[in-house]
């Protein structure tokens, strides 16, 4: 399976919405899609899983949608330190792999 | 506080071996799915391995399987990873990382990485 996101830079301004989408190859579980963020020199954050599900401590500016093969991250009211590298995540059983996306640049 | 520390990381030659651990704390070490996944920084991530709680079934991605051995110890609440014949192309920072909920994609908790770097 490959994920393919776009776009593959985008600039906004403060206070604006984000809508970051990720696609597919071909349909799969939903439960395996996930969101994370990673800001210079640090690891990736978990921000949705199972497709719209906010994981722990997420503040409800981001949200996760989709289905099939098309999936969104949306992100309101956008702050400076949402600057990051956004990327979504897969899962296949044959052969096994978690792909990730090529990633969506946010800059704010 | 949910913690994992990844060690072992360096330079090695093609061919090499290096053994990599990660330290958790802060949770049931024993009750969860782990994994290891790389980045080479500027590209994104590569999944790498994955380990079932008790230790008993192992998998890898295409690029590994056959070289790296991904392990546990519950008792010591550590992860490893060794990795054998080692190629440029493993060249990566490599996180451990805790699967939050088996079934479902949500990689919750990351360490903050160990480098590995394979040159002549």
């Amino acid at each position: 399976i490959v994920l393919t996101q776009s776009p593959d830079t985008l600039s906004l301004s403060p206070g604006e919405r984000a809508t970051l989408s990720c696609r597919t190859s071909r349909a799969g579980n939903t439960n395996y899609l996930a969101w994370y963020q990673q800001r210079p020199g640090q690891p990736p954050r978990l921000l949705i899983y199972a497709a719209s599900n906010r994981a722990t401590d997420i503040p409800d500016r981001f949200s996760g949608s989709g289905s099939g093969t098309d999936f969104t991250l949306t992100i309101d009211r956008l702050e400076p330190d949402d600057s990051a590298i956004y990327y979504c995540q897969h899962h296949t059983g044959s052969p096994p792999d978690y792909p990730f996306g090529q990633g969506t640049k946010l800059e704010i | 506080e949910v913690q994992l520390v990844e060690s072992g990381g360096g330079l090695v030659q093609p061919g090499g071996s290096l053994r990599l651990s990660c330290a958790a704390s802060g949770f049931n070490f024993g009750a969860y799915w782990m994994h290891w996944v790389r980045q080479v920084p500027g590209e994104r991530p590569m999944w790498v391995s994955r380990i079932n709680p008790e230790g008993s079934a192992t998998i890898y991605a295409d690029s590994v399987r056959g070289r790296f051995t991904i392990s546990r110890d519950n008792a010591k609440n550590t992860l490893y990873l060794q990795m054998n014949s080692l190629r440029a192309g493993d060249t990566a920072i490599y996180y451990c990382v805790r699967d939050l909920t088996e079934d479902i994609v949500d990689f919750d908790c990351w360490g903050q990485g160990t480098l590995v770097t394979v040159s002549s």
